[in-house]
């Protein structure tokens, strides 16, 4: 059964980079058709994507966030890595990783996505 | 940028059917994905491709698409379903979009 952990810094000051890491066991990061992504919950908000990441590289990221995104895979250790730059206190939020199944990977684009398992999520609070 | 909108909160009486909407632009030529989230979990995908039941969710848990308007619909509600419902699409431009969430109440 596929599991994802997410792994980093609890606290970040502001301005500075965020980074957090994605343990995936149970499966491979390699496998077709699912992409492997990120999404954020502020404090008593709701649900939002940050972006997301085949096993060749190709990326998808919010248009919002895509300025400070950077999404990152390492095949031989079967993990995934979010860095997130010029933080700011609204960045404070919990921080869940996915597995995302599309009916294409890679430089295509897909008819149906969705986010077919998630990560239990880390929270990381910005403040000096 | 393509945006989704749910209402913030539906109450429904338990036994009852409870319907919690998802609108956006055209949003019927897309597909429509739902999730569950209780509080202090992870959420849970309870509707996929519109109208696709995962295993293990309940029959009572179903989803439509037409239109500008996606739905979910949830009969004989049961206390256990109380929770926050999002609903997401893709979009060719946005990418992955989730709407606001909507917070069942079964009271």
């Amino acid at each position: 059964q596929l599991q994802l952990q997410e792994s980093g810094p609890g606290l970040v000051k502001p301005s500075e980079t965020l980074s957090l890491t994605c343990i995936v066991s149970g499966g491979s990061v390699t496998s077709s058709s699912f992409y492997w992504g990120w999404i954020r919950q502020p404090p008593g908000k709701g649900l939002e994507w940050i972006g997301s990441i085949y096993y060749s590289g190709s990326t998808y990221y919010n248009p919002s966030l895509k300025s400070r995104v950077t999404i990152s895979v390492d095949t031989s250790k079967n993990q995934f890595s979010l860095n997130l730059s010029s933080v700011t206190a609204a960045d404070t939020a919990l921080y869940y990783c996915s597995r995302d199944f599309a009916d294409c990977g890679g430089d295509c684009q897909p008819s149906y996505y969705y986010m077919d398992v998630w990560g239990k999520g880390t929270t990381v609070t910005v403040s000096s | 940028s393509y945006e989704l909108t749910q209402p913030p909160s539906v109450s429904v009486s338990p036994g009852q059917t409870a319907s919690i909407t998802c609108s956006g632009d055209k949003l019927g030529d897309k597909y429509a994905y739902w999730y569950q989230q209780k509080p202090g979990q992870s959420p849970v995908k309870v509707i996929y491709q519109d109208n696709k039941r995962p295993s293990g969710i309940p029959e009572r848990f179903s989803g439509s698409n037409s239109g500008n308007t996606a739905t979910l619909t949830i009969s004989g509600t049961q206390a256990m379903d109380e929770a926050d419902y999002y609903c997401q699409a893709w979009d060719s431009r946005t990418s992955v979009v989730f709407g606001g969430g909507t917070k069942l109440t079964v009271l």
